[in-house]
């Protein structure tokens, strides 16, 4: 079975561009979770999803942060416009309703 | 929101030795996993262990609920057992789906 799938794995871009971040959960999973890892922060969940609906996106940072869920299979994560502390490791992660979850492999985003 | 707090902060430990990692939560939890984040990066699931005992392998946990903490067993420590080791709690209190991670006990294995 294929695990949840993120992409890019990298992306390098510069400071005022948009940034779009992408993942697709594992199949049958109706929960999805956004997170950022830094080393300052550790691990921090941005927004949740159940049902394709977002639950909680109190951990969004600033305004600059989008999420969509359009399907089941679908989810982005859009930075406009970002900045240099926006560099981080982006985790999504998916699960039935609030059981085990199961993380990609992230997203390194690097913004200069 | 719950607090998590992971102990030790860091641990050498030489290939074959055992340890003990602690997770300490500050409220009632609907789930508990643990995570082990390879050199890679990559977030492993462990355990998923609200309550109870499990192992596998090397590995075992034990969650008490009631007194609020969990511990995760590694034995016979391999030089791949290097990394760090994250402890996610979701509390009962308003929380449905905010898992909160711990700063996470960063383990070297040395041959």
């Amino acid at each position: 079975d294929a695990g949840v799938i993120q992409s890019p794995r990298h992306e390098v871009t510069e400071m005022g561009q948009e940034v779009t971040l992408r993942c697709k959960p594992i199949s049958g999973h109706n929960s999805l979770f956004w997170y950022r890892q830094t080393m300052m922060r550790g691990l921090e969940l941005l927004i949740y999803f159940n049902n394709n609906v977002p639950i909680d996106d109190s951990g969004m940072p600033e305004d600059r942060f989008s999420a969509k869920m359009p399907n089941a299979s679908f989810s982005t994560l859009k930075i406009q416009p970002s900045e240099p502390r926006d560099s981080a490791v982006y985790f999504c992660a998916s699960s039935v309703g609030t059981s085990e979850q199961y993380f990609g492999p992230g997203t390194r985003l690097t913004v200069t | 929101g719950i607090q998590v707090e992971q102990s030790p902060p860091d641990l050498i430990l030489q290939e074959g030795a055992n340890s003990t990692l602690r997770c300490n939560f500050s409220d009632s939890v609907n789930n508990l996993q643990w995570f082990h984040q390879n050199p890679w990066g990559q977030l492993i699931n462990l355990f998923y262990i609200p309550s109870g005992t499990k192992q596998n392998g090397r590995l075992s946990a034990t969650t008490v609920a009631t007194e609020r903490y969990s511990l995760l067993y590694i034995s016979s420590s391999q030089t791949t057992d290097s990394g760090v080791y994250f402890c996610a709690v979701e509390g009962t209190t308003d929380s449905w789906g905010k898992f909160q991670f711990g700063a996470g006990t960063q383990v070297v294995v040395t041959p």
